[in-house]
């Protein structure tokens, strides 16, 4: 199965500044398949971007997603308070589909 | 708007049989395109796909779970099941269902989750 691996394991930012996480596959990732959810504490996790980047239905523009082949990124242009979460990608090119540990955006 | 809900026991004990049931609502299990998958995550840990459903009754399965899972399609077809045979405290987690997009087998993201159900193993 594909393991991903994210990067870094936290990242501490202001509310205002860009966030840039990344994601990486152990094997290529067929035709960008891959998504990215965000989890507050408490809370279900939430579709994000899917196909690399395709942002869901009500998801703002300040989230994108690029990359393609074993590494990709989301990226927040500027963080809202709303943002900090912990974010997860998710490939599903290759059976079984995988989710990497996971990135969590804190408050500096 | 569509939206799923988990349900049933919180607590159980090794070497027995977890079993779950997702209620969808603003919705059906019938839609062409769109498959009915359980996920879990272990508490303060990352997500795991258990397996997912085709309205027809196909079933896809996690390798790593395969062997003890079985879901699925309920009578009235507005809710699904998880079935999670001989658990161990390796089993504790929330258990979310979610609707998963896909085609011809292949599965793809999920959209939208249910609000997870937390199910400890403990004798």
């Amino acid at each position: 199965e594909i393991v991903l691996t994210q990067s870094p394991g936290t990242l501490s930012l202001s509310p205002g500044e860009r966030a840039t996480l990344s994601c990486r596959a152990s094997q290529s990732v067929s035709s960008s398949y891959l998504a990215w959810y965000q989890q507050k504490p408490g809370q279900t996790p939430r579709l994000l971007i899917y196909g690399a980047s395709s942002r869901a239905t009500g998801i703002p523009d300040r989230f994108s997603g690029s990359g393609s082949g074993t590494d990709f990124t989301l990226t927040i242009s500027r963080l809202e308070p709303e943002d900090f979460a912990v974010y997860y990608c998710q490939q599903y090119g290759s059976s079984p589909g995988t989710f990497g540990q996971g990135t969590k955006v804190e408050i500096k | 708007q569509l939206q799923l809900q988990e349900s049933g026991p919180g607590l159980v004990k090794p070497s027995e049989t977890l079993s779950l049931t997702c209620t969808v609502s603003g919705g059906s299990i019938g839609i062409v395109s769109y498959y009915w998958a359980w996920i879990r995550q272990p508490p303060g840990k990352g997500l795991e796909w258990i397996g997912s459903l085709y309205y027809s009754g196909s079933t896809y399965y996690n390798p790593s779970l395969k062997s003890r899972v079985t879901i699925s399609v309920g009578t009235s077809k507005n809710h699904f099941s998880l079935k999670l045979s001989s658990v161990t405290a390796a089993d504790t987690a929330v258990y979310y269902c979610a609707r998963q997009r896909g085609d011809y087998g292949n599965l793809h993201w999920f959209d939208p989750w249910g609000q997870g159900t937390l199910v400890t193993v403990s004798s």
